[in-house]
């Protein structure tokens, strides 16, 4: 069985500074994808940046970007230069075989 | 693109109601998915498709609850009888295939409240 695991249940930063949300997964599966999915208080799941397994290389998207330790199975994201925009829930998610598995998520608050 | 259509955005009704939430994938997309997110249990897988055809419906949560897709444009959500532990936000989302390489595009979700 796949697990998602989010430890830290709400987080803040001050605007403009970077924060780091951690993730970590259990998964047997050698192919799998990874995701950050972003719920602002509209309540639509916006992706925020995706990795594949196989690669080694970190996904970047702009000010965001992700730290992959496929041994660990660690998957945390870090956002630079927080906007007040990026107050929302962040999902981790992982892809495997025909099933996607999620997060309990973060509650991240961008302060002023 | 208008991306996932969900339909009706809020629904309040009465326990004992039929409940029926729409959802229009993104167009090509082959893959569909239907999530409910409640703040005691997070998001949840319910069941999803793959051309049209139900491929895992383990995560619906009792005969209650049903979920058709008679083409590949349109798929909905059936709660009868509903109850009221059935409030929540439930999402669709479509992809282009179910594979490891595709990202899930969400819908912007219906409220439900079953008083």
């Amino acid at each position: 069985a796949q697990t998602v695991t989010q430890s830290q249940p709400e987080m803040s930063v001050q605007e403009a500074e970077t924060v780091t949300l951690s993730c970590t997964y259990d998964t047997s599966e050698n192919n799998y994808y990874l995701f950050w999915y972003k719920q602002p208080p509209s309540r639509q799941m916006i992706l925020v940046i995706r990795q594949e397994a196989y690669k080694q290389q970190n996904a970047t998207e702009n000010r965001f970007s992700v730290n992959f330790q496929k041994a660990a199975k660690s998957f945390s994201l870090k956002i630079s230069d927080s906007q007040l925009g990026d107050t929302a829930m962040y999902f981790c998610a992982i892809h495997t075989g025909n099933q996607f598995y999620f997060g309990t998520g973060t509650s991240l608050t961008v302060i002023p | 693109d208008a991306g996932v259509i969900q339909s009706p955005r809020h629904e309040v009704t009465e326990m004992g109601q039929e409940v029926t939430l729409r959802c229009k994938p993104i167009s090509g997309h082959n893959s569909l998915f239907w999530y409910r997110q409640t703040m005691m249990r997070g998001l949840e897988l319910l069941i999803y498709f793959n051309n049209n055809v139900p491929i895992d419906d383990s995560g619906m949560p009792e005969d209650r609850f049903s979920a058709k897709m008679p083409n590949a444009s349109f798929s909905t959500l059936k709660i009868q009888p509903s109850e009221p532990r059935d409030s929540a936000v439930y999402f669709c989302a479509s992809s282009l295939r179910v594979g490891s390489t595709d990202t899930q595009y969400f819908g912007p979700g219906t409220r439900l409240t079953v008083l």
